[in-house]
């Protein structure tokens, strides 16, 4: 069975880093794309950042660029998402996804990542 | 950016009837398009790859068509469970997700 567990989050001051895991089991994690998505409360969902299989290649929505470094530890099957100069529009539940060809096939439960002061 | 538009955003109906999603893209986006399910308080769930290949584990009900810019995701015979926000999500150019519909019991 797929599991994507994340954790990490909590709350932190504008302009203050974190940086969030996700522990994947139950898949050969170093054969599929990764991603994390975020959803602010009662908001939809936006795309955060993706890594390729061997941690060579990433990509960001300008919304981030910049501040968040996604990266990844095949060894021990887990991905990370550093975010730094947090700001309070970063206020959010994100979700470490799996990418099959293009579309997420499987979620985390999500972690919640709160910026205020 | 592909702006990805939901209609409607809410669709109030009863347990048993079928309905129809809307999802239209700003831009032609091949059949780049892809349905999640989101019941309160839990994760996206994946219903339908590239606009209408099903998913294994979906139930057949949920089936979705279109191209270029104009996307449906449709409900044949509405349960209890399906009672939850749909978004659709483009994969054409980087990601981008609509803003979602909320289907809710009439």
């Amino acid at each position: 069975e797929v599991q994507l567990v994340e954790s990490g989050g909590g709350l932190v001051q504008p302009g203050r880093s974190l940086k969030l895991s996700c522990a994947a089991s139950g898949f050969t994690f170093s054969n599929y794309y990764m991603a994390w998505v975020r959803q602010a409360p009662k908001k939809g969902l936006e795309w955060v950042a993706t890594i390729s299989t061997s941690g060579s290649r990433t990509y960001y929505p300008d919304s981030v660029k910049g501040r968040f470094t996604i990266s990844r530890d095949n060894a021990k099957s887990s991905l990370y998402l550093q975010m730094n100069s947090l700001k309070s529009e970063d206020t959010a539940t994100y979700y470490c996804a799996r990418r099959t060809e293009a579309p997420f096939d499987y979620w985390g439960q999500g972690v919640m990542v709160t910026v205020s002061s | 950016n592909i702006v990805l538009t939901q209609s409607p955003a809410t669709l109030s109906v009863t347990p048993g009837e079928s309905v129809s999603l809307s999802c239209r893209a700003s831009q032609s986006i091949s059949t780049s398009i892809h349905w999640y399910q989101q019941k309160s308080n839990e994760s996206p769930r994946l219903l339908i790859k590239y606009a209408s290949q099903s998913i294994s584990g979906i139930p057949s009900r949920f089936s979705g068509s279109g191209s270029g810019t104009d996307f449906t995701l449709s409900i044949n015979r509405v349960e209890s469970e399906d009672f939850s926000i749909y978004y659709c999500q483009q994969s054409y150019s980087s990601f981008t997700f609509g803003s979602g519909t909320k289907l809710e019991i009439k």
